[in-house]
């Protein structure tokens, strides 16, 4: 089974401080992607990474930056949080083999409030 | 106009009835479809994938309508546990891999 873990189901951080979510999946997987999740706006890509080292951006990327230094872990940071990054931030995984049928596996989810 | 659309609902329905779900899309250069569930609080977890013209799994069959640019998921013998939103998913091939564009969800509440 897929398993693919996130640091943090709730966090609760103030205006300007520096946030780090942290997402593993143990498939060995090339993909990996965070998204956040609002109501009535659906998931919307933030950054993804198809490989270590690489990243490219999503649809939503302004005011978030990632790292991925290992095949494992991929890593959200928001340099400053500001309260309209209040959300639920999804990490998922998928394997490069599977080609157009790339099935995504999700993380439990972080809800981050922002103060 | 958003690049997948589904119709927010909710639907309620009695146990036992069968309940059908449609989504359209707007890119043409989609290549695969999924219909994910997502119970509240919980994270999208897969259903069903679509490639073709459609896939049945027990009670639950996808339809994928190219020409028309629609995905349909028909529920049969509608069960308590079906309560959940149902997440339509175009997966569209770009230069860096693919790209999953979700909808924004339909709610199903089924009742006693």
């Amino acid at each position: 089974d897929v398993k693919v873990t996130q640091s943090s189901r709730y966090l609760v951080k103030r205006t300007g401080e520096k946030v780090f979510l942290e997402c593993v999946q143990d498939m060995d997987h090339e993909n990996m992607f965070w998204y956040r999740q609002d109501p009535g706006l659906g998931l919307r890509l933030i950054y993804f990474s198809y490989d270590v080292k690489m990243k490219e951006k999503g649809d939503i990327p302004e005011g978030y930056s990632v790292s991925r230094e290992k095949k494992e872990r991929f890593s959200l940071i928001l340099e400053s949080a500001s309260t309209n990054q209040t959300s639920m931030y999804l990490c998922a995984s998928s394997s490069f083999d599977a080609g157009y049928k790339d099935t995504q596996y999700f993380g439990p989810g972080t809800r981050l409030t922002v103060l | 106009r958003k690049e997948v659309e589904q119709d927010p609902g909710p639907f309620n329905v009695p146990e036992g009835a069968t309940v059908a779900f449609n989504c359209t899309y707007s890119n043409s250069a989609s290549q695969s479809f999924f219909w994910y569930r997502q119970d509240c609080r919980k994270e999208p977890k897969l259903l069903m994938s679509v490639y073709s013209s459609g896939n049945e799994d027990g009670r639950f069959t996808a339809q994928l309508n190219r020409a028309s640019q629609y995905i349909s998921l028909l529920i049969r013998d509608s069960k308590l546990s079906d309560s959940a939103t149902y997440l339509c998913v175009a997966n569209i091939l770009t230069g860096g891999g693919n790209k999953l564009t979700f909808g924004t969800g339909t709610q199903l509440k089924v009742e006693l």
